[in-house]
Parts: structure tokens; C-alpha cells; sequence
């Protein structure tokens, strides 16, 4: 089974440029998260989907970032204009609905660098 | 207060060496914990969950204090493999779902 996939890897971006990260949970898992970790920092909750309705996004930083889940597969994170204080790594993750203790698969992470 | 502390390290310690690792949380509404462990430059991944009458996985263990709002994860016998960033992470009760996580211990075993 496939697991939780990231796109891009590595993105690269001036600061004012927008940039769009994208998700593609685990099959089936209605659950879909993003998280960030800014260097020397801990990871942080950004938001939640269930299916295609935002759950909480009480850790999205502002209104530069934008998340959807049309659909309700994958997930987009659009920031736009990026500031160099968005530099890190954006995490998503997934969980099932009936997933014993809300464990939550994690992918491999966008690194994201703010010039 | 960071709602999750551990003590970031870095433990460096030999092969089959036993090894503890402590974490606080703050929330005392926390339901749900955890252990992941992360390599350099690689996702978190689920090492165990920790319940309350603690849990034994292999040569890990994990115990839970609520009283005293205490995580802890134990290490028998070390093996070069452990070498990883362990993340301390809590969950709230209810339907929310976000994981708290604490800024990781780092841990290197030395042949």
C-alpha cells in the first residue's frame, strides 16, 4: 500500500513568489493534515480535513496560506506571497476514520526555502 | 510554557547501553500520547503510543504518569539503528485531532 506522498520534495522561491504544495494521503483516509516544522523549532499543527471540509485551522499562521481538498483526496497548501519566515518543512499527514488512537501516517515533507 | 518539554540532548551513548528519555505536557485535558522517532531529514514515524498502564515493545518501553503529566520511553539494549530524534507528542481529548508535539531528544549510539 502506498503511503503518504509529498510534492515537491525541495521548492526554492524568492520572497513575494506563491507556492503550492501538494498531498496525496493514504487511500481511504478521510483524515488529512499539515504540520510544519521551522528550523530549530517543534513541529506545529497547521490544519485539519475531513474529507473536504476544513475540521480546524486554528494553526494556519495567516491569511498568505490557503488549503484545500476538493474532492476530498488530495490536498493542496498554497502560499502566496511567500515571506521568509515561511521557510521550513511543510509535513501532511493521514488517518483513518476509525483509526485506534488517531495514529497519523506522515509524508516525507516539502522543504520549503524563502530567498 | 511549551505545552510538550523534553530535554533535547544530545544523549550519546554506547552500544546495548540502556537509555531514558522524560517528557512533560502542560494540557492536562491531554487524552491521547505518543513516541515517534524521526531520522535526519525524514518524516516522523510512529514508534508507540503510551497508555496509561504502560506498554513494553520489545526492547522499548513507555510509561504514562497523568498525576504527574510525565512521558517516558525507555531503551534496553541499544543498537546503532536507534540513533534518531524521539518526539514526545500529545493529543487533546475530543474531536480535536491535532498532534502537540515537543521539539525531540536526540540520540546517537556509538559502536
Amino acid at each position: 500500500e502506498a503511503g503518504v506522498t509529498q510534492f515537491p520534495s525541495h521548492s526554492v522561491i524568492e520572497k513575494g513568489q506563491t507556492v503550492t504544495l501538494r498531498c496525496d494521503p493514504i487511500s481511504g483516509h478521510d483524515n488529512l493534515y499539515w504540520y510544519r516544522r521551522v528550523m530549530g523549532k517543534e513541529i506545529k499543527f497547521l490544519l485539519h480535513f475531513v474529507k473536504e471540509s476544513k475540521q480546524d485551522e486554528s494553526g494556519m499562521p495567516n491569511n498568505r496560506f490557503l488549503a484545500e481538498r476538493t474532492g476530498g483526496t488530495y490536498s493542496t497548501l498554497k502560499v502566496q506571497p511567500a515571506e521568509l519566515e515561511d521557510s521550513g518543512v511543510y509535513f501532511c499527514a493521514s488517518s483513518s476514520q476509525g483509526s485506534r488512537n488517531n495514529e497519523q501516517f506522515f509524508g516525507p515533507g516539502t522543504r520549503l526555502t524563502v530567498l | 510554557r511549551k505545552e510538550v518539554e523534553q530535554d533535547p540532548g544530545p544523549f550519546n551513548v554506547p552500544e546495548g547501553a540502556t537509555v531514558a528519555f522524560n517528557c512533560t505536557y502542560s494540557n492536562s485535558a491531554s487524552q491521547s500520547f505518543f513516541w515517534y522517532r524521526q531520522d535526519c531529514r525524514k518524516e516522523p514515524k510512529l514508534l508507540m503510543s503510551v497508555y496509561s498502564s504502560g506498554n513494553e515493545d520489545g526492547r522499548f518501553t513507555a510509561q504514562l504518569n497523568r498525576a504527574s503529566q510525565y512521558i517516558s520511553l525507555l531503551i534496553r539494549d541499544s543498537k546503532l539503528s536507534d540513533s534518531a530524534t524521539y518526539l514526545c507528542v500529545v493529543n487533546i481529548a475530543g474531536n480535536n485531532r491535532k498532534l502537540i508535539w515537543g521539539l525531540g531528544t536526540s540520540l546517537a549510539v556509538n559502536p
